[in-house]
């Protein structure tokens, strides 16, 4: 079993809907979560930062429910510009450093 | 201030070939990090360091070879290359925080 897993999509949906995206981790040492983004053949960039109190960005909310072991992504009014893989990451620190586990990425295709 | 870059950006290797990929941060990071992407993967860490002069091995480190001689640069070596290496390289670097910063990646196909 993969430490983080996600639906690898793709979810096809009109510009204005509302999607949403989930990824489950399963160390429990993990200590901080992120989605990143990802274009085609470009590199991972942060989107956000995922807290156990819920944070918002205009139209992106990330939610973290650490007894469920559960990240979520909720995008509002999509645009076209959203099109892109999003990638689901834990910190979990040990050693040395921090590690970031990256999950495989769901890809979002926004259609006019 | 260019943040993370990679050269090359594109490689073709004949099996048993050898090559360096080099990573340069101007941010002062002292964290950095080489990854690699397979489809159906995601990014697996090769090797990363935690300040100059110092390596240490990730999730993937058979085959490839690492320094950091200087803090700004890190250096990926692969020194007899296999398809299985066929893949792209990203290079990372954080600060204090969590957050990385991913260069462009590297595409190398070992054919």
């Amino acid at each position: 079993r993969k430490e983080v897993e996600q639906d690898p999509g793709p979810f096809n949906v009109p510009e204005g809907a509302t999607v949403a995206f989930n990824c489950t981790y399963s160390n429990s040492a993990s200590q901080s979560f992120f989605w990143y983004r990802q274009d085609c053949r470009k590199e991972p960039k942060l989107l956000m930062s995922v807290y156990s109190s819920g944070n918002e960005d205009g139209r992106f909310t990330a939610q973290l429910n650490r007894a469920s072991q559960y990240i979520s992504l909720l995008i509002r009014d999509s645009k076209l510009s959203d099109s892109a893989t999003y990638l689901c990451v834990v910190n979990r620190r040990g050693g040395a450093t921090n590690k970031l586990i990256f999950g495989t990425g769901t890809l979002l295709a926004v259609q006019p | 201030n260019a943040g993370v870059t990679q050269t090359p950006k594109f490689r073709v290797l004949k099996t048993g070939q050898s090559m360096t990929l080099l990573c340069a941060q101007d941010m002062n990071h002292e964290y950095m990090y080489w990854y690699r992407q397979d489809p159906g993967m995601g990014l697996r860490l090769i090797h990363y360091s935690v300040g100059e002069g110092t390596t240490a091995k990730g999730e993937v480190p058979d085959g490839y070879n690492v320094s950091r001689l200087k803090k700004q640069n890190f250096l990926l070596g692969l020194e007899s290359a296999a398809p299985s290496q066929t893949s792209v390289y990203f290079c990372a670097s954080r600060a204090s925080t969590d957050t990385q910063y991913f260069g462009p990646g590297t595409r190398l196909t070992v054919l």
